[in-house]
């Protein structure tokens, strides 16, 4: 049972370039997430998947895309970087139909993006 | 929407001591969860403790306690026999009590805990 497991943990990118962080839990979570952190501003929500196939925007979603195709994963999409996207991104899924209760939100190890 | 405030950017204790945390919140939601989240220098997101509003007991997890006070919407947490691993930013966070929206939580820009010898 590896949790939630995000992939790279470090990159570097130029301006104008695109890639995708990738987010996956084996957990049966419904609910998916992205955070970015930055100093002196705590965590805030990018997007979040209440399911496959659903998406909502969060607090700061401009600049990014994502995408819901299974319960599984939730990549986040950096479609034209900017060094205003230097930050640590988070993944993090919670609750399960199954679970008699809410549960609380289960974080990846992170992504240390900068932007060049 | 909701805000959660920390107050205390950087806090110090000794070791053994016993030190708190600050937390107060906004919002006009009756039904919610309260989260208290550490983050050591691995930057993995660790729940430390949780509290739902509904309880009027305070939640406690071994050295960790919370002292929820809702009316002054305040959350504060307890750190009892403080230990050199307990050295990291800690995070208060708030989440409504709705369906959809377990994936949504509002952070706080959070306190920097060092121990000390």
């Amino acid at each position: 049972n590896a949790g939630v497991t995000q992939t790279p943990k470090f990159q570097v990118l130029k301006t104008g370039q695109s890639m995708t962080l990738q987010c996956a839990q084996d957990m049966n979570h419904e609910y998916m997430s992205w955070y970015r952190q930055d100093p002196g501003m705590g965590l805030r929500l990018i997007h979040y998947s209440v399911g496959a196939g659903i998406t909502d925007q969060g607090e700061v979603p401009n600049g990014y895309n994502v995408s819901r195709s299974t319960t599984e994963d939730f990549p986040l999409r950096l479609l034209s970087a900017a060094p205003s996207q230097t930050s640590v991104y988070f993944c993090a899924s919670s609750y399960s139909r199954y679970r008699a209760i809410m549960s609380e939100a289960f974080f990846g190890q992170g992504t240390r993006l900068t932007v060049v | 929407a909701q805000t959660v405030t920390q107050s205390q950017p950087e806090m110090s204790v000794q070791e053994a001591e016993t030190v708190t945390l600050s937390c107060t919140y906004d919002t006009s939601e009756n039904n919610y969860y309260l989260f208290w989240y550490k983050q050591p220098p691995s930057r993995q997101m660790i729940l430390v403790i949780r509290q739902e509003a509904y309880k009027q007991q305070n939640a406690t997890e071994n050295r960790f306690s919370v002292n929820f006070q809702k009316a002054a919407k305040s959350f504060s947490l307890k750190i009892s026999d403080s230990q050199l691993g307990d050295t990291a930013m800690y995070f208060c966070a708030f989440m409504k009590h709705e369906s959809g929206t377990a994936s949504k939580l509002t952070f706080g820009t959070g306190t920097r805990l060092q121990v000390t010898l």
